[in-house]
């Protein structure tokens, strides 16, 4: 049972325009989403946080977006550069007990085409 | 200067062996964890632990064991390695105190022949 789902694997965009990544929850108790970012035989980056108590959270070009009555959250870079081309990780986690445990997602790998 | 470093980085190995990873992080955190990459690419935690308490994920089979001889160091013993083992494992660290940004070491792709 997927709790943490990114349903596109794939997403391509041209540099300079906005990259739009979705991810979307079914756990009720999950209060606190994360991005991270993933290149090739490194370990993920932490790139992101919002907790649900806020609906968006902007850190330079990355800003995310909490739709908690949707249960659904997006990631958005603009501009898109070629450097922000990696797998980018949705997760999840409770507050109180249990906060240590990250549920993520399958991954959405983005490609900025120059 | 590495914050979490993982040795070894590919792990080669047959059937039936006994094989460990280990993990060192030099950023102070209280909270390390292990997380299994598995082919269909899901990132899953198999056991969080500090110096207080171990959580391991039910579905982690109890081949699977974590040692820590020091905060600073979370090694992964493996027992009687399976075909399904195959996977990329990395380790992970955090602050204490429901910090939840965890902070990745580079993986361990481990395969199992």
């Amino acid at each position: 049972d997927q709790q943490v789902k990114q349903n596109s694997p794939s997403l391509s965009v041209q540099e300079g325009r906005i990259s739009i990544l979705n991810c979307d929850y079914t756990n009720s108790m999950f209060d606190y989403f994360l991005w991270y970012k993933k290149y090739p035989a490194e370990g993920p980056t932490f790139l992101i946080s919002i907790s649900s108590i806020k609906d968006k959270n902007e850190d330079g070009r990355f800003t995310v977006f909490l739709n908690k009555s949707a249960k659904h959250l997006s990631l958005h870079i603009v501009p898109s550069q070629p450097g922000d081309s990696a797998v980018y990780f949705c997760a999840a986690s409770p507050s109180g007990a249990g906060s240590y445990q990250l549920t993520f997602g399958k991954g959405t790998k983005l490609s900025v085409i120059p | 200067d590495t914050a979490v470093s993982q040795t070894p980085k590919y792990l080669v190995t047959q059937m039936g062996n006994d094989k460990s990873i280990k993990c060192e992080q030099n950023l102070g955190h209280d909270t390390m964890y292990w997380y299994k990459q598995d082919s269909k690419k899901f990132l899953k935690i198999m056991f969080s632990y500090n110096n207080k308490e171990l959580i391991i994920n039910e579905t982690v089979p109890n081949r699977f064991s974590p040692k820590s001889p020091d905060k600073a160091h979370l090694n992964l013993h493996i027992n009687s390695l399976e075909l399904g083992d195959s996977a990329v494992y990395f380790c992970a660290s955090s602050p204490d105190g429901g910090a939840y940004e965890q902070y990745f070491g580079p993986g361990t792709r481990l395969t199992v022949t």
